[in-house]
């Protein structure tokens, strides 16, 4: 059974400060999904990515996929509170398989 | 456009009602997913419609019942709910279901409450 963690599970940070959020597994996929979900809405796509060692920015946003495609970052730059949110990782193989999310708060 | 629309937005039911939920894309898709989402928790897969055809249906209770009229619609007939049922329902499509590297887009969601 494919699985996928995530951490950590809850964070709460000043605006202005650096984060990383992991999303690990003991399968390997081949590509990850970054979604970020507000309350009361769908999971928004941020990135895709497909290569071991990827690295794709977007904007104050940094995704990492790793080397054996089994495992991800996302690191987050100056955080603002716009950056509040659930952040998801969906793993794509066979079917796709969703991390159980990082609940971010950034106060202002 | 990698929109996926889904209606009403809010729903309140009674446990005797029925009613439906639907969702629509535009994108030439051949999969469509129902998941069910409780709060802060991740996305919980319903059913999976590949080709028109039900491909996954996740031990899901009979008062939800899913309707695919064609490639671009997904429907969720829903009657004699339980207050448990109260969740976001996201419908989601992609360009073809197993495919390996296959994206899913997701729509806005229907915030349903039972009473």
């Amino acid at each position: 059974t494919q699985l996928l963690e995530q951490s950590p599970q809850f964070l709460s940070i000043q605006e202005g400060e650096n984060l990383t959020v992991y999303c690990n597994s003991s399968s390997v996929f081949s590509s990850l999904q970054w979604y970020r979900q507000e309350p009361g809405e769908g999971p928004v796509l941020l990135v895709t990515v497909v290569t071991g060692g990827e690295v794709k920015k977007l904007k104050r946003l940094t995704f990492q996929f790793g080397d054996a495609r089994k495992d991800s970052s996302l690191h987050i730059t100056a955080a603002q509170p716009g950056d509040t949110g659930l952040y998801l990782c969906a793993g794509a193989g066979d079917k796709v398989i969703f991390g159980p999310g990082t609940s971010l708060s950034v106060i202002p | 456009d990698t929109e996926v629309t889904q209606t009403p937005k809010h729903l309140v039911m009674g446990m005797t009602n029925k009613k439906s939920l639907k969702c629509e894309q535009h994108m030439g898709h051949r999969a469509m997913y129902w998941y069910k989402q409780k709060a802060k928790k991740p996305p919980e897969l319903m059913f999976v419609y590949s080709y028109e055809k039900l491909s996954i249906n996740e031990s899901v209770p009979s008062r939800f019942s899913p309707e695919c009229p064609n490639s671009s619609l997904l429907n969720l007939h829903l009657h004699a709910l339980q207050p448990e049922d109260s969740a976001l329902y996201l419908c989601a499509s992609s360009q073809d279901w197993g495919m390996r590297g296959d994206i899913q887009y997701f729509g806005a969601g229907t915030r349903l409450s039972v009473l």
